[in-house]
């Protein structure tokens, strides 16, 4: 069965920091997300992609945030400058096309220190 | 805007037992999933269920949507050890994209 995967699955990085977090949607899939889930939160959307540019973007995603889409297969999230408060599971996911189930990564778990 | 919420918090519950779980929402949906996490892992896609459509199966899985009331149900009959794990409605308002509930929690006492 097709999924979506994620790497690294634990990422620890010094705030102030860069990190890239990557992603491998399934193939033939158009729409491609970013969310996040702080510990013991909701799991919150960060940012929608489609078409090789940004569809939408959350209050949360602000400058320190970027997606790419480098090749036709990965998708990253970069966050510039970590902060503490960025410490949380973040979840690739995509779908085939509008109305249809989105499939999720196992996820990064960021911990900034 | 988060409108899936999601009813009770946890749940626990006898091996065999059914559990069932409700999600409320907000505003009119295109379609309304669920999703199980088990601890620390990623979100598994359960069923999906459009905005015409009111009831939905999936091997001990039973999912109801009733537009009127803006409200969803889960049911897992004859529960296992394994699907203990947190539950997550989620709505698509038609903008592409997903709002979470904050889950129900569920324990399957063996």
């Amino acid at each position: 069965e097709p999924e979506v995967t994620q790497t690294p699955s634990h990422q620890v990085t010094q705030m102030g920091q860069e990190v890239i977090l990557r992603c491998v949607p399934i193939s033939n899939h158009l729409y491609f997300y970013w969310y996040r889930q702080i510990l013991g939160q909701k799991v919150e959307f960060l940012v929608s992609f489609y078409n090789n540019e940004i569809s939408e973007k959350s209050e949360i995603f602000d400058d320190q945030f970027s997606v790419e889409r480098p090749d036709g297969s990965n998708f990253t999230l970069k966050i510039r400058s970590t902060k503490l408060e960025d410490s949380a599971m973040y979840f690739c996911a995509s779908i085939a096309g509008p109305g249809t189930e989105a499939f999720f990564g196992q996820g990064t778990r960021l911990t900034v220190v | 805007s988060q409108q899936g919420e999601e009813d009770p918090q946890a749940l626990s519950i006898q091996e065999g037992e059914n559990a069932t779980m409700n999600c409320s929402y907000k505003t009119s949906i295109n379609n309304l999933q669920w999703y199980r996490q088990n601890s620390g892992r990623g979100l598994v896609h359960l069923i999906l269920i459009r905005s015409n459509e009111r009831e939905k199966h999936s091997g001990r899985l039973r999912v109801t949507l009733d537009t009127s009331k803006k409200s969803s149900s889960l049911l897992i009959t004859a529960s296992r050890a394994a699907d203990t794990a947190s539950y997550f409605c989620a709505t698509d308002v038609g903008d592409y994209k997903l709002s979470f509930g904050a889950g129900t929690t569920v324990t399957v006492r063996a």
